[in-house]
């Protein structure tokens, strides 16, 4: 099955400064690899997502790049806000998004005013 | 929408007691995901559902855990009997065609 590790665990940033997590999948197959944000106390957010066919999506201060030779995608948050802080996961799936999502380990980032 | 909605929000229960947690996903979502989340283990599917009939349930741990989505807007996990290495944050998501998932806010469960 479909492993994703994610780096780093805790990213410690100063506001105002960019910030970015990275993973690696393992199923050359995947094809949909969506971030979801995780604020305290409340489920995952879907934030962005990239399909195989494309190599850049941003959205405002969030973009992701994908790189399927690698088999590795990045999320990078520019001028960092405090609600920024949170935690960030990574997931990876085959299909077009609607199956057994397989998540990296989170990426706990805190903002310093 | 009110989005995928879980209850009870918190759930204390006494090892060896059955506990049932519940889930509406969005209306018009045809998949259900119910997931649990540790800090050694991270988020792990456990089963999911299209159109109310189970699809994979290999990440369901063991005979103790069961789950149901007798309609289209209702879902349950049951864990019978618990044990406290079943402490941890439930959640329940929903999904349709390609769009991303909707996560609820969970239920978390402390088994003493």
């Amino acid at each position: 099955g479909e492993n994703v590790e994610q780096h780093p665990s805790t990213l410690s940033v100063q506001e105002g400064d960019s910030a970015v997590i990275k993973c690696t999948y393992s199923d050359s197959a995947s094809n949909y690899f969506p971030w979801y944000k995780q604020e305290l106390g409340k489920g995952p957010q879907l934030i962005i997502d990239i399909r195989s066919n494309v190599g850049e999506k941003k959205d405002q201060r969030i973009a992701v790049t994908l790189n399927k030779t690698a088999k590795h995608f990045s999320l990078h948050i520019t001028e960092t806000q405090p609600e920024d802080s949170a935690v960030y996961f990574c997931a990876a799936t085959e299909s077009f998004g609607n199956e057994k999502l397989t998540f990296g380990t989170g990426t706990r980032l805190t903002i310093i005013p | 929408d009110a989005g995928v909605i879980q209850s009870p929000r918190h759930e204390v229960t006494e090892m060896g007691q059955e506990v049932t947690l519940r889930c509406k996903p969005i209306s018009g979502h045809d998949y259900l995901f119910w997931y649990r989340q540790t800090m050694m283990r991270g988020l792990e599917l456990l089963i999911y559902f299209n159109n109310n009939v189970p699809i994979d349930d290999s990440g369901m741990p063991e005979d103790r855990f069961s789950a149901k989505m007798p309609n289209a807007s209702f879902s349950t996990l049951k864990i019978q009997p618990s044990e406290p290495r079943d402490s941890a944050v439930y959640f329940c998501a929903s999904t349709r065609g390609t769009s991303g998932y909707t996560f609820g806010s969970g239920t978390r469960l402390t088994v003493v």
